[in-house]
Protein backbone atom coordinates (compact mmCIF):
# COMPACT_ATOMS: atom_id res chain seq x y z
CA UNK A 1 0.00 0.00 0.00
CA UNK A 2 1.02 3.21 -0.64
CA UNK A 3 1.42 6.07 2.20
CA UNK A 4 1.99 9.62 1.68
CA UNK A 5 2.52 11.82 4.60
CA UNK A 6 2.61 15.54 5.40
CA UNK A 7 3.34 17.23 8.22
CA UNK A 8 2.63 20.58 8.42
CA UNK A 9 -0.99 21.26 8.23
CA UNK A 10 0.01 25.31 8.03
CA UNK A 11 2.49 27.50 6.95
CA UNK A 12 3.12 31.05 6.95
CA UNK A 13 5.64 32.52 4.67
CA UNK A 14 6.25 36.33 4.09
CA UNK A 15 5.59 37.85 0.02
CA UNK A 16 8.79 37.20 -2.04
CA UNK A 17 10.67 34.49 -0.11
CA UNK A 18 10.54 30.81 -0.96
CA UNK A 19 9.37 28.56 1.06
CA UNK A 20 8.86 24.09 1.29
CA UNK A 21 6.20 22.11 1.95
CA UNK A 22 7.28 18.85 2.62
CA UNK A 23 6.78 15.59 1.99
CA UNK A 24 7.34 11.96 2.67
CA UNK A 25 5.70 9.08 0.76
CA UNK A 26 6.07 4.92 1.72
CA UNK A 27 5.85 2.47 -0.87
CA UNK A 28 7.44 -0.91 -2.08
CA UNK A 29 7.19 -0.43 -5.59
CA UNK A 30 10.11 0.48 -7.35
CA UNK A 31 8.48 2.46 -10.00
CA UNK A 32 6.23 5.05 -8.57
CA UNK A 33 4.89 8.71 -9.74
CA UNK A 34 4.96 11.85 -7.59
CA UNK A 35 2.72 14.82 -7.77
CA UNK A 36 1.73 18.34 -6.07
CA UNK A 37 -1.53 20.10 -6.31
CA UNK A 38 -2.79 23.14 -5.58
CA UNK A 39 -6.30 23.92 -4.33
CA UNK A 40 -7.51 27.29 -3.73
CA UNK A 41 -10.15 28.72 -1.45
CA UNK A 42 -12.32 28.35 -4.81
CA UNK A 43 -11.82 24.20 -4.50
CA UNK A 44 -10.53 23.88 -8.26
CA UNK A 45 -7.42 21.61 -7.78
CA UNK A 46 -4.47 22.54 -10.18
CA UNK A 47 -1.99 20.16 -11.27
CA UNK A 48 1.43 22.02 -10.17
CA UNK A 49 4.51 19.61 -10.81
CA UNK A 50 5.24 15.61 -11.54
CA UNK A 51 8.63 13.89 -10.28
CA UNK A 52 8.81 10.07 -11.79
CA UNK A 53 10.47 7.91 -9.59
CA UNK A 54 13.16 7.21 -12.02
CA UNK A 55 14.31 10.70 -13.16
CA UNK A 56 17.53 11.43 -12.89
CA UNK A 57 16.70 15.72 -12.36
CA UNK A 58 14.55 17.10 -9.76
CA UNK A 59 11.23 18.70 -11.55
CA UNK A 60 11.13 22.68 -12.10
CA UNK A 61 7.65 24.29 -13.42
CA UNK A 62 8.49 28.10 -13.44
CA UNK A 63 8.30 29.14 -9.40
CA UNK A 64 7.98 25.89 -8.46
CA UNK A 65 10.33 23.04 -7.83
CA UNK A 66 10.59 19.37 -6.32
CA UNK A 67 13.26 18.47 -3.98
CA UNK A 68 13.33 14.24 -4.51
CA UNK A 69 15.34 12.22 -2.44
CA UNK A 70 14.64 8.64 -3.20
CA UNK A 71 16.56 7.58 -0.53
CA UNK A 72 14.71 9.41 2.20
CA UNK A 73 11.21 8.40 0.37
CA UNK A 74 10.91 12.57 0.70
CA UNK A 75 9.75 15.10 -2.33
CA UNK A 76 9.10 18.32 -0.97
CA UNK A 77 7.59 21.71 -3.08
CA UNK A 78 9.66 24.60 -2.86
CA UNK A 79 8.07 27.91 -4.05
CA UNK A 80 10.41 30.60 -4.91
CA UNK A 81 9.72 34.16 -4.66
CA UNK A 82 5.69 33.82 -3.21
CA UNK A 83 3.09 35.87 -4.19
CA UNK A 84 -0.46 36.54 -2.36
CA UNK A 85 -2.03 34.15 -4.78
CA UNK A 86 -0.01 31.20 -3.61
CA UNK A 87 -1.79 31.19 -0.26
CA UNK A 88 -3.66 27.53 -0.67
CA UNK A 89 -3.98 24.51 0.02
CA UNK A 90 -1.35 21.55 -1.06
CA UNK A 91 -1.36 18.40 -1.36
CA UNK A 92 1.08 15.69 -2.29
CA UNK A 93 0.14 12.89 -4.19
CA UNK A 94 1.70 9.67 -5.24
CA UNK A 95 0.53 6.83 -8.37
CA UNK A 96 1.30 3.25 -8.31
CA UNK A 97 3.85 2.15 -11.19
CA UNK A 98 2.67 3.21 -14.58
CA UNK A 99 -0.36 1.04 -16.58
CA UNK A 100 -3.70 1.83 -16.79
CA UNK A 101 -5.26 2.11 -13.17
CA UNK A 102 -3.01 5.03 -11.98
CA UNK A 103 -4.60 6.67 -9.56
CA UNK A 104 -3.41 8.85 -6.73
CA UNK A 105 -3.20 8.72 -2.80
CA UNK A 106 -3.15 11.97 -1.81
CA UNK A 107 -1.71 13.46 1.45
CA UNK A 108 -3.67 15.45 4.40
CA UNK A 109 -2.44 18.39 2.97
CA UNK A 110 -0.55 21.96 3.83
CA UNK A 111 -2.29 24.51 4.12
CA UNK A 112 -0.12 27.98 3.00
CA UNK A 113 -0.24 31.70 3.75
CA UNK A 114 1.73 33.83 2.02
CA UNK A 115 1.74 37.39 4.03
CA UNK A 116 2.20 40.56 2.63
CA UNK B 1 -9.16 26.15 -16.50
CA UNK B 2 -8.11 22.50 -16.71
CA UNK B 3 -10.74 21.47 -19.87
CA UNK B 4 -12.39 19.67 -17.23
CA UNK B 5 -15.91 20.50 -16.92
CA UNK B 6 -18.38 19.46 -13.88
CA UNK B 7 -21.61 19.47 -13.67
CA UNK B 8 -23.64 20.58 -11.57
CA UNK B 9 -21.10 23.06 -9.50
CA UNK B 10 -23.46 22.85 -6.20
CA UNK B 11 -25.89 20.00 -5.58
CA UNK B 12 -28.24 20.41 -2.29
CA UNK B 13 -30.45 17.13 -1.62
CA UNK B 14 -31.92 14.97 1.15
CA UNK B 15 -31.11 11.71 2.95
CA UNK B 16 -32.50 8.77 0.80
CA UNK B 17 -32.42 10.24 -2.56
CA UNK B 18 -30.26 9.53 -5.59
CA UNK B 19 -28.35 12.06 -7.53
CA UNK B 20 -26.29 11.95 -11.20
CA UNK B 21 -22.80 14.10 -11.06
CA UNK B 22 -21.67 14.40 -14.49
CA UNK B 23 -17.70 15.09 -16.08
CA UNK B 24 -16.43 16.23 -19.74
CA UNK B 25 -12.70 15.00 -19.73
CA UNK B 26 -10.28 17.29 -21.45
CA UNK B 27 -10.87 16.69 -25.61
CA UNK B 28 -8.32 13.78 -26.10
CA UNK B 29 -8.34 12.34 -22.90
CA UNK B 30 -9.90 8.79 -22.60
CA UNK B 31 -9.18 8.06 -18.52
CA UNK B 32 -11.86 9.25 -16.07
CA UNK B 33 -10.96 9.35 -12.31
CA UNK B 34 -13.24 10.07 -9.60
CA UNK B 35 -12.52 11.39 -6.07
CA UNK B 36 -14.42 12.21 -3.00
CA UNK B 37 -12.93 14.70 -1.00
CA UNK B 38 -14.50 14.80 2.65
CA UNK B 39 -13.52 17.33 5.96
CA UNK B 40 -12.85 13.70 8.04
CA UNK B 41 -11.51 11.36 5.01
CA UNK B 42 -9.41 14.01 2.83
CA UNK B 43 -9.24 13.14 -0.96
CA UNK B 44 -10.13 9.30 -1.87
CA UNK B 45 -9.97 7.75 -5.23
CA UNK B 46 -13.05 6.05 -6.06
CA UNK B 47 -12.57 4.79 -9.61
CA UNK B 48 -11.17 4.78 -13.12
CA UNK B 49 -12.70 4.48 -16.38
CA UNK B 50 -10.33 4.39 -19.76
CA UNK B 51 -12.32 4.52 -22.78
CA UNK B 52 -15.63 2.98 -21.71
CA UNK B 53 -14.37 0.27 -18.94
CA UNK B 54 -13.56 0.21 -15.94
CA UNK B 55 -10.15 0.13 -14.86
CA UNK B 56 -9.28 0.79 -11.76
CA UNK B 57 -11.57 0.72 -8.03
CA UNK B 58 -10.75 2.60 -4.98
CA UNK B 59 -12.96 3.20 -1.80
CA UNK B 60 -16.00 3.67 -3.67
CA UNK B 61 -19.10 2.48 -1.25
CA UNK B 62 -21.48 -0.03 -2.92
CA UNK B 63 -24.46 2.68 -3.37
CA UNK B 64 -22.16 4.71 -5.87
CA UNK B 65 -21.99 3.47 -9.34
CA UNK B 66 -20.19 5.40 -12.57
CA UNK B 67 -20.21 4.62 -16.18
CA UNK B 68 -18.24 6.08 -19.17
CA UNK B 69 -20.14 6.61 -22.06
CA UNK B 70 -18.81 6.21 -25.94
CA UNK B 71 -18.28 10.39 -26.04
CA UNK B 72 -16.34 9.45 -23.15
CA UNK B 73 -17.93 11.31 -20.69
CA UNK B 74 -18.55 10.03 -17.26
CA UNK B 75 -21.49 9.92 -14.62
CA UNK B 76 -21.11 9.17 -11.40
CA UNK B 77 -24.77 7.70 -9.56
CA UNK B 78 -24.99 8.18 -5.84
CA UNK B 79 -28.12 6.49 -4.32
CA UNK B 80 -29.50 6.23 -1.16
CA UNK B 81 -27.60 9.35 -0.29
CA UNK B 82 -26.50 9.54 3.76
CA UNK B 83 -25.32 12.87 5.36
CA UNK B 84 -21.77 11.46 5.78
CA UNK B 85 -22.03 11.63 1.95
CA UNK B 86 -21.82 15.46 1.75
CA UNK B 87 -18.43 15.99 0.12
CA UNK B 88 -16.82 17.66 -2.69
CA UNK B 89 -16.36 14.85 -5.81
CA UNK B 90 -14.02 15.74 -8.35
CA UNK B 91 -13.49 14.55 -11.63
CA UNK B 92 -9.74 13.69 -13.47
CA UNK B 93 -8.85 13.02 -16.38
CA UNK B 94 -5.70 11.90 -18.67
CA UNK B 95 -4.52 11.13 -21.57
CA UNK B 96 -3.60 7.33 -21.25
CA UNK B 97 -4.54 6.50 -17.82
CA UNK B 98 -0.89 5.67 -17.09
CA UNK B 99 1.81 7.47 -15.75
CA UNK B 100 0.45 10.50 -16.79
CA UNK B 101 -0.21 13.36 -14.83
CA UNK B 102 -4.38 13.87 -14.20
CA UNK B 103 -6.37 17.27 -14.92
CA UNK B 104 -9.09 18.17 -12.43
CA UNK B 105 -12.73 19.77 -13.13
CA UNK B 106 -13.96 22.52 -10.55
CA UNK B 107 -15.62 20.05 -8.53
CA UNK B 108 -19.28 19.36 -7.30
CA UNK B 109 -20.17 20.11 -3.92
CA UNK B 110 -22.82 17.64 -2.77
CA UNK B 111 -24.87 18.61 0.25
CA UNK B 112 -27.12 15.66 1.69
CA UNK B 113 -29.49 17.33 4.42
Amino acid sequence: AQKITQTQPGMFVQEKEAVTLDCTYDTSDPSYGLFWYKQPSSGEMIFLIYQGSYDQQNATEGRYSLNFQKARKSANLVISASQLGDSAMYFCAMGPPGGSNYKLTFGKGTLLTVNP
Amino acid sequence: DSGVTQTPKHLITATGQRVTLRCSPRSGDLSVYWYQQSLDQGLQFLIQYYNGEERAKGNILERFSAQQFPDLHSELNLSSLELGDSALYFCASSTSGGSDEQYFGPGTRLTVT
